[in-house]
């Protein structure tokens, strides 16, 4: 499968703890992008990067969140200190250089309690 | 804010066409439309998009008005495995994309 994967499928964490999430976008795809999503809701933006560089960063990447992209090809985001209000899915997608379709992963469902 | 606006929820049923409007009357001359469709418990997938003209794939056939302020996706022979939330989207080609609620389809037996 060449797809865009993401590791874990699924976490649960107690409050307060760390997590970190992967993601592997499709190979020679320049750009990566996290989003976040709420049940009922659609997903929402976080941050993005062209090859190692984060471009854009979303208000809701709050300073516990942090993205890496070290070599332009996996990414990992970690959230520290979990809080209940971080439960969500959150998706990683992938793209060519000003391409126009991002290519979604099925998404990290973290549950924190 | 999402720059769309679309019908919460609709049904279809199977065999049938399923058209699904959206309105964007604030696009900008240099914005495209993008569908995207999220089947439950799965990533969004990219489904078509268009700047001014009509287009059509093997999934389905976007139109869009001659003022561009709205749009109407059309999948031609609805489908059980059709059944998720639609997504209509405006952006510059490469740009972040911004999601509303979207439309959630329902495909009847």
């Amino acid at each position: 499968d060449t797809g865009v994967s993401q590791d874990p499928r699924h976490k649960i964490t107690k409050r307060g703890q760390n997590v970190t999430f992967r993601c592997d976008p499709i190979s020679e795809h320049n750009r990566l992008y996290w989003y976040r999503q709420t049940l009922g809701q659609g997903p929402e933006f976080l941050t993005y990067f062209q090859n190692e560089a984060q471009l854009e960063k979303s208000r809701l990447l709050s300073d516990r969140f942090s993205a890496e992209r070290p070599k332009g090809s996996f990414s990992t985001l970690e959230i520290q200190r979990t809080e209940q209000g971080d439960s969500a899915m959150y998706l990683c997608a992938s793209s060519v250089l000003a391409g126009f379709e991002q290519y979604f992963g099925p998404g990290t469902r973290l549950t924190v309690t | 804010d999402a720059k769309t606006t679309q019908p919460p929820s609709m049904d279809c049923a199977e065999g049938r066409a399923a058209n699904l409007p959206c309105n964007h009357s604030t696009i900008s001359g240099n914005e495209y439309v993008y569908w995207y469709r999220q089947i439950h418990s799965q990533g969004p997938q990219y489904i078509i998009h268009g700047l001014k003209n009509n287009e059509t794939n093997e999934m389905a056939s976007l139109i869009i008005t001659e003022d561009r302020k709205s749009s109407t996706l059309i999948l031609p022979h609805a489908t059980l495995r059709d059944t998720a939330v639609y997504y209509c989207i405006v952006r510059v080609g490469d740009d972040k994309i911004i999601f509303g609620k979207g439309t959630r389809l329902h495909i009847l037996p």
